[in-house]
């Protein structure tokens, strides 16, 4: 079975500062990709960054980086400097390599206080 | 520009009734989705195709049903059997590949009134 997890509803953070969301997943899969998506109030689902299972090295994109501890199955998003135009709900999605099914987290709300 | 294109943002309908939710992609992408999304649950999976003329019920498929005639468009109707069909719908693409994501529409707010 496949399962996203992630354990904070929500978040606060000082403008400026960094912070993490945390995400663990759980599938049997060899072979997976990690996402990161970002649905500001809108409701449009932004991506923002990308794992694969076999990278060796955590993925960047700009002030979002991906904290990926394979053996304990964690995807952490790191947002640095973190900006106002940041609040917003904050999705982990997994899709295993052998189907082309996404599967997603509960969500975390992120609010950033100027 | 390519992308997602859902209609309408928002939607009323009469509780009863059956409506359909359009969804329109310009991206050439095999794979399409339905999504519903509830506050505090994330988003469920409802539908889904990897072809045209052929598609999969996703964790919560009933009092829903689509169609895939057109590789573009993947429209979702909300029967009358769906109990609590209030909810905000995402429809997505994906183009197959290892390393891509899938792209996201605008979302249509059904409400029933």
């Amino acid at each position: 079975a496949q399962k996203i997890t992630q354990t904070q509803p929500g978040m606060f953070v000082q403008e400026k500062e960094a912070v993490t969301l945390d995400c663990t997943y759980d599938t049997s899969d060899p072979s997976y990709g990690l996402f990161w998506y970002k649905q500001p109030s809108s409701g449009e689902m932004i991506f923002l960054i990308y794992q694969g299972s076999y990278d060796q090295q955590n993925a960047t994109e700009g002030r979002y980086s991906l904290n990926f501890q394979k053996a304990r199955k964690s995807a952490n998003l790191v947002i640095s400097a973190s900006q106002l135009g940041d609040s917003a709900m904050y999705f982990c999605a997994m899709r295993p390599n052998t189907g082309n099914q996404f599967y997603f987290g509960t969500g975390t709300s992120l609010t950033v206080i100027p | 520009d390519g992308g997602i294109t859902q209609s309408p943002k928002y939607l009323f309908r009469k509780e009863g009734q059956n409506v359909t939710l359009s969804c329109e992609q310009n991206l050439n992408h095999d794979a399409m989705y339905w999504y519903r999304q509830d506050p505090g649950q994330g988003l469920r999976l409802i539908y889904y195709s990897q072809i045209v003329n052929d598609f999969q019920k996703g964790d919560i498929a009933e009092g829903y049903s689509v169609s895939r005639e057109k590789k573009e468009s993947f429209p979702l109707t909300v029967t009358s059997a769906q109990k609590n069909p209030t909810a905000f719908y995402l429809c997505a693409s994906y183009t197959g590949g290892m390393n891509t994501e899938a792209f996201f529409g605008q979302g249509t707010r059904l409400t029933v009134v």
